[in-house]
């Protein structure tokens, strides 16, 4: 299984801050990564996939780079409603797995 | 536009069997592409993928919890259907269903999730 390793998982942060969220695949997964917003009792909301394409209607301060093991989620400058728990998700091979999740608290 | 609503009882109790229902709209699952897979998460902790289907019927599951998952989907209802075995305890989570995009295996799409407690 390909394990994803977030970090930091806590992140205290505040309005307007450049906030930068790692995730790093156990083995290489070309771009094959999702990044997803959940905020409490939500389902998870789709950001980011192929690493760097944003989805639509994500606003464009969120933005992702990266290929192989080594990713990032950048928030360039943070709102108030951005403070939430990010994951990642590689879907380069099955079982599909999740990182363990990033917290971005005030 | 899409939407999925997942269904099934908020209580189970151990050693029973837990059936899901997922119920969508705005996409058939007999289109070439797709396909519906389910994710858990137990009270404050991370995601944890479950299982998916495609719209030729493949089904895929964690292997971890294989022995235990069966995924199935009624394309006349446009409903996919997750049972899984002998639960217990560990497993108390809210199960969400999602749509898989075209092509490639992550979700656009989030059911609302539904709270299942496992506890006699």
């Amino acid at each position: 299984d390909i394990q994803l390793t977030q970090s930091p998982s806590f992140l205290s942060a505040s309005v307007g801050d450049r906030v930068t969220i790692t995730c790093r695949a156990s083995q290489g997964i070309s771009s094959s990564l999702a990044w997803y917003q959940q905020k409490p009792g939500k389902a998870p909301k789709l950001l980011i996939y192929a690493a760097s394409t944003l989805q639509s209607g994500v606003p464009s301060r969120f933005s992702g780079s990266g290929s192989g093991t080594e990713f990032t989620l950048t928030i360039s400058s943070l709102q108030p409603e951005d403070f939430a728990t990010y994951y990642c998700q590689q879907f380069n091979s099955f079982p599909l797995t999740f990182g363990g999740g990033t917290k971005v608290e005030i | 536009q899409i939407t999925l609503k997942e269904s099934g009882p908020t209580l189970v109790k151990p050693t029973q069997t837990l059936t899901l229902t997922c119920t969508f709209s705005g996409f058939s699952l007999t289109t070439s592409g797709l396909g519906v897979g389910w994710i858990r998460q137990p009270p404050g902790k991370a995601l944890e993928w479950l299982a998916l289907i495609y719209w030729n019927d493949v089904q895929r599951y964690s292997p971890s919890l294989k022995s235990r998952l069966t995924i199935t989907k009624d394309t006349s209802k446009n409903q996919v259907v997750l049972t899984m075995t002998n639960v217990d305890p560990v497993d108390t989570a809210t199960y969400y269903c999602a749509h898989r995009v075209w092509n490639y295996d992550y979700f656009d799409y989030w059911g609302q999730g539904t709270l299942v407690t496992v506890s006699s």
